[in-house]
């Protein structure tokens, strides 16, 4: 089984609808990221968790919340999608020690319609 | 200024050749960097990482790092067609106790 793992893989969806995109690891990683990459801008931190109840906002926060469920769960949500947030997300963990590196899931595919 | 430049390349080496890959960052407190590679559509692979000045080395693989520069590379030798890929520079935590990741380098190994 997958370590870390993201549901959907992919979905299209219409301007305004709202939509979660989920994230659970087996990992045993306290830290859980989500970021989004566009072609020629990269990966841009979203939302990081350093546990349950530790949430901090990336550099591109606007018009994304998250719930940290569980050690386990990091979700992040859409209240409203518009067209630019189309785009590849990833969740990523990584473990306690500081400097540890982010281990990537498979990604979600996301189209706005 | 972004966080972390790299050269987008393309980049294209034929195979056996050495290949070269550059990175520069901007934040002095950084104490760990990263190289990832990235088949398209695929998540994003750790296939290096370096905390030290100098160089590292691991199978085909060398990072090399020099803090007073703010400077990161990746050779890989005897490049082969299966490393066509994306290179991801990623540089943390700093001052922000985040990663941060650069665009990313286009590698074509020609057979």
């Amino acid at each position: 089984d997958a370590d870390v793992t993201q549901t959907p893989r992919n979905r299209i969806t219409k301007t305004g609808k709202r939509i979660m995109l989920e994230c659970s690891q087996t990992k045993g990683h306290d830290r859980m990221y989500w970021y989004r990459q566009d072609p020629g801008l990269g990966l841009r931190l979203i939302y990081y968790s350093f546990d349950v109840k530790d949430i901090n906002k990336g550099e591109i926060s606007d018009g994304y919340s998250v719930s940290r469920q569980a050690q386990a769960k990091f979700s992040l949500s859409l209240e409203s999608a518009i067209p630019n947030q189309t785009a590849l997300y990833f969740c990523a963990t990584s473990d306690l020690m500081s400097g540890s590196p982010p281990f990537f899931g498979p990604g979600t595919r996301l189209t706005v319609l | 200024q972004k966080e972390v430049e790299q050269n987008s390349g393309p980049l294209s080496v034929p195979e056996g050749a050495i290949a070269s890959l550059n990175c520069t960052y901007s934040d002095r407190g950084s104490q760990s960097f990263f190289w990832y590679r990235q088949y398209s559509g695929k998540s994003p692979e750790l296939i290096m990482f370096i905390y030290s000045n100098g160089d590292k080395e691991d199978g085909r693989f060398t990072a090399q790092l020099n803090k007073a520069s703010q400077y990161v590379s990746l050779l890989i030798r005897d490049s082969q067609p299966s490393d066509s890929a994306t290179y991801l520079c990623a540089v943390g935590p700093g001052t922000g106790n985040q990663f941060y990741f650069g665009t990313g380098t286009s590698l074509t190994v020609i057979p």
